[in-house]
């Protein structure tokens, strides 16, 4: 079983539309949770930040941790084509592990 | 602020030749890393400095790449001698903090090993 399991994709909706994007992991000592989104043929970017279990908003974005589930996702509100790109969730317990990231692509 | 500066930005070599990447950080940043990124998977590390040492090195293949980290800042990686397998982007990352989580990638190196 991988650390980090996230569901590749791809996955396409309309521009407008709620995404919801999704990891689940297995390791109890990961303490740092976060979204890295990365655009074709460039590096990976930071997209949220969370350390305990809630939510944490910044925007159209909405990311979620639930520790006794091991599951953590982040939301897309109003989705614009701009947000079409690969995202990554990303967990840190002494050790950065990637998930294999999810393709999205918001059509217009 | 400058971000991370990686060179070159793609290189194709046979299978058997050497090639090598070069990372400069974003100033001030302690923690250096080189992340494989295989075409359609998550980033997977290489290998971690702090300052002038290496933290983490546990997944590097260390029959065929070797790294460092001079005067703790840039960072040169090399591949020596190529498979077809080590066809991916590399990524350089540099981090304030080496514990959180929190990198600033640069845009990365693909290599194209025929």
């Amino acid at each position: 079983q991988k650390e980090v399991e996230q569901d590749p994709g791809p996955l396409s909706v309309p521009e407008g539309a709620i995404v919801s994007l999704n990891c689940t992991y297995s390791n109890s000592a990961f303490q740092y949770f976060m979204w890295y989104r990365q655009y074709s043929r460039k590096g990976p970017e930071l997209l949220m930040y969370t350390y305990s279990s809630g939510n944490k908003e910044d925007g159209r974005f909405t990311a979620q941790v639930d520790k006794s589930s091991k599951y953590i996702s982040l939301f897309i509100r109003d989705s614009q084509p701009s947000d079409s790109a690969t995202y990554l969730c990303a967990m840190e317990g002494g050790k950065l592990i990637f998930g294999q990231g999810t393709e999205l692509s918001v059509k217009p | 602020e400058a971000g991370v500066a990686q060179s070159p930005r793609y290189k194709i070599i046979e299978k058997r030749q050497s090639v090598a990447f070069w990372c400069n950080p974003i100033s001030g940043h302690a923690t250096l890393y080189w992340y494989q990124q295989i075409l359609g998977q998550g980033p997977k590390l290489l290998i971690q400095f702090q300052n002038n040492g290496v933290v983490d090195d546990s997944q590097l293949p260390k029959d065929r790449f070797s790294a460092e980290r001079l005067k703790g800042v840039d960072s040169t990686l090399k591949i020596q001698p190529a498979k077809l397998e080590d066809s991916a982007v590399y990524l350089c990352a540099s981090s304030p903090k080496g514990d959180t989580g929190e990198l600033f990638f640069g845009e990365g190196s693909r290599l194209t090993v025929l």
